[in-house]
């Protein structure tokens, strides 16, 4: 069973501050790796995603990838309240699908 | 645009019974995806389709029926509908190349009583 895992949380970081989400993955052969946030009673909304090693930014979102490690994670800099939510790390399977982590709840505290 | 839109969006029905559940995207994506979310499992995929009259299953397709005779549609049919298949469907799509990310649609909550 090829598996993702994240911590399940719930995660508390003060607002302006750096939240860091983490996630590892058990396939070595994953090639690609994407981050969404779900809000509660919403759909899963693209963050982020990376398929090469190192840092890749967007606007205050860093997404870290280390494949030697099967490690991933995402960086939230400046956070707001409204960046409250389940971060959810899914990473390809092969054969064309994702496998998801259970998603790790994160609360901005004002 | 309208990209992916699931319907309908809140379903309540009774166990035995046959529901669909309808999924329609604009954007000629290629894949399209089920998924059921539920809490302690996060989102499982229950069946996928890489394209008009080819589908496969997913990790948990047992209960279920896809179909997708046309690109833009693709239905999931609960046969004889079971209190364990109570929960949050989602729809997803994706273009063809395996490291595009899926979008989803707004899902679908079903209760079975």
């Amino acid at each position: 069973q090829k598996e993702v895992e994240q911590n399940s949380g719930p995660l508390s970081v003060p607002e302006g501050a750096i939240a860091s989400l983490n996630c590892t993955y058990s396939d070595r052969g994953s090639q690609s790796f994407f981050w969404y946030r779900q809000y509660s009673g919403k759909s899963p909304e693209l963050i982020m995603f990376i398929y090469s090693n190192g840092d890749k930014e967007d606007g205050r979102f860093t997404a870290q990838l280390n494949k030697a490690s099967q490690y991933v994670s995402l960086l939230i800099r400046d956070s707001q309240p409204s960046d409250s939510a389940t971060y959810l790390c899914a990473v390809d399977q092969g054969a064309q699908k994702l496998v998801f982590g259970q998603g790790t709840r994160l609360t901005i505290n004002p | 645009d309208a990209g992916i839109t699931q319907s309908p969006r809140y379903k309540i029905t009774e166990t035995g019974r046959q529901v669909t559940l309808m999924c329609h995207q604009t954007w000629s994506h290629s894949y399209m995806f089920w998924y059921r979310q539920d809490l302690g499992h996060g989102l499982r995929l229950i069946y996928y389709s890489a394209a008009a009259d080819i589908t496969d299953k997913g990790e948990v397709p047992d209960g279920y029926v896809v179909s997708r005779s046309k690109t833009e549609n693709f239905p999931l049919t609960l046969e004889s509908a079971t209190r364990s298949q109570t929960s949050v469907y989602f729809c997803a799509s994706r273009e063809g190349y395996s490291n595009q990310p899926q979008h989803f649609g707004d899902g679908t909550r079903l209760s079975i009583l």
